[in-house]
This record gives structure tokens, C-alpha cells and sequence, in this order.
């Protein structure tokens, strides 16, 4: 298994001003990604960080939105940008460990817990 | 696009009875489907990964089954305990398509 820390875990935030997200692995892993959770739903994945080039981002997440960064094989950023009520959510960091391949576990952080004001 | 549904939304048992939750999938061309607990504020717990080639996985009081063809899994948890209150989350494939939960609520 992989531990996975995220920090903040928790955080307040003003409407129109950006957050930065960290997820921090104890190992090197190849396949990281990022999720949402809003309010009492299910889990929606913005993008998959790719390590040394632009993350890819899933159908409704822009990058102006959500910039992710991910400059080594253990450590990504997730910002949110221009904060809105609707953006109040868990986000959680989440990796595999199974190289490229996509027959493998994934794990995930405790998550970060933001309330947009 | 890949839908995964999970039935019931809630469930609400005597501690010591056996849980049976169900998760499908309308596609059933899948790598593997991943079971995973999430207590209320937290991040995911994974129980048990199922690869498309297998039938079933247990790990201690849990067993998965998967069939493909149907687009169904079930997680059936033994002898349920009141620490196994939780939502449990279905996710399908890598970039896991995930179901709704089901929050079950185990009384002492």
C-alpha cells in the first residue's frame, strides 16, 4: 500500500480567492489523480497529474480552474482557483501503484475539506 | 460512459447480521472493480480489488463476487459490527467511475 498525505485537511476559504492542495507519497508512483466529492455525492475525478508534463483533465474541469502540478513521482498540487460557494467539496489526492497499468489498486488521502464563504 | 449504481442508498441492521451490498455497471468491459469504505469527513479506505479475470476476493469477513456479464458485484460483509457503520463506495477501472454508496448503519 501506498500513505498518501494531504495537506490542508481541512480549510475556510473567501469567495474569489485560490487554495493549493498537496498530496504527498511515500513512495514513487506513476498514476496520480484527483478527485471531487461535493456535498452528499459520490466522487468525480477532475484530472490524472502527470509527472514532468500538463495534467489531463476529465470532461467539466478546465486547467484555469484547477491547475495541478506534479514535478516529481511524489509529490502534486492541486489549486482552486477563484474560489466560489459551489466549489466547497473534498478533494482527495489518490495513486496507483501498479506502473502504467490500469489493472491496478488505487489509494487514497484522508482528503482536503474546503468551505468556500 | 460508464453508470455505476448502488443499491440500496442505506441500510440499517442488527449488529451480528450478515451485509449484502450490490454495485453494477452498465459496461462490461472493465479491468477491475475496487470495493472502498469512507467513514463520514474522511478520504477512502480500499477493502478489496477485483480483476476482471477473477469471480470472487475475501479478505477476513468481506467477500466480493464480480460478474462481468451482468454488470453486477455484490460485497457481503459477515457478522456485521457496529465499526462497520460506513458508506462503501463500487468503483469501476482505473480512473474509477464511481457509485453513490450505500451508508450502512450496523446497531448494537
Amino acid at each position: 500500500s501506498a500513505v498518501i498525505s494531504q495537506k490542508p485537511s481541512r480549510d475556510i476559504c473567501q469567495r474569489g480567492t485560490s487554495l493549493t492542495i498537496q498530496c504527498q507519497v511515500d513512495s514513487q508512483v506513476t498514476m496520480m489523480f484527483w478527485y471531487r466529492q461535493q456535498p452528499g455525492q459520490s466522487l468525480t475525478l477532475i484530472a490524472t497529474a502527470n509527472q514532468g508534463s500538463e495534467a489531463t483533465y476529465e470532461s467539466g474541469f478546465v486547467i484555469d480552474k484547477f491547475p495541478i502540478s506534479r514535478p516529481n513521482l511524489t509529490f502534486s498540487t492541486l489549486t482552486v482557483s477563484n474560489m466560489s460557494p459551489e466549489d466547497s467539496s473534498i478533494y482527495l489526492c489518490s495513486v496507483g501503484l501498479a506502473g502504467d497499468s490500469n489493472t491496478g489498486e488505487l489509494f487514497f488521502g484522508e482528503g482536503s475539506r474546503l468551505t468556500v464563504l | 460512459k460508464q453508470e455505476v449504481t448502488q443499491i440500496p442508498a442505506a441500510l440499517s441492521v442488527p449488529e451480528g447480521e450478515n451485509l449484502v451490498l450490490n454495485c453494477s455497471f452498465t459496461d462490461s468491459a472493465i479491468y477491475n472493480l475496487q470495493w472502498f469504505r469512507q467513514d463520514p469527513g474522511k478520504g477512502l479506505t480500499s477493502l478489496l480489488l477485483i480483476q476482471s479475470s477473477q469471480r470472487e476476493q475475501t479478505s477476513g469477513r468481506l467477500n466480493a463476487s464480480l460478474d462481468k456479464s451482468s454488470g453486477r458485484s455484490t460485497l457481503y460483509i459477515a457478522a456485521s459490527q457496529p465499526g462497520d457503520s460506513a458508506t462503501y463506495l463500487c468503483a469501476v477501472d482505473y480512473k474509477l467511475s464511481f457509485g453513490a454508496g450505500t451508508t450502512v448503519t450496523v446497531r448494537a
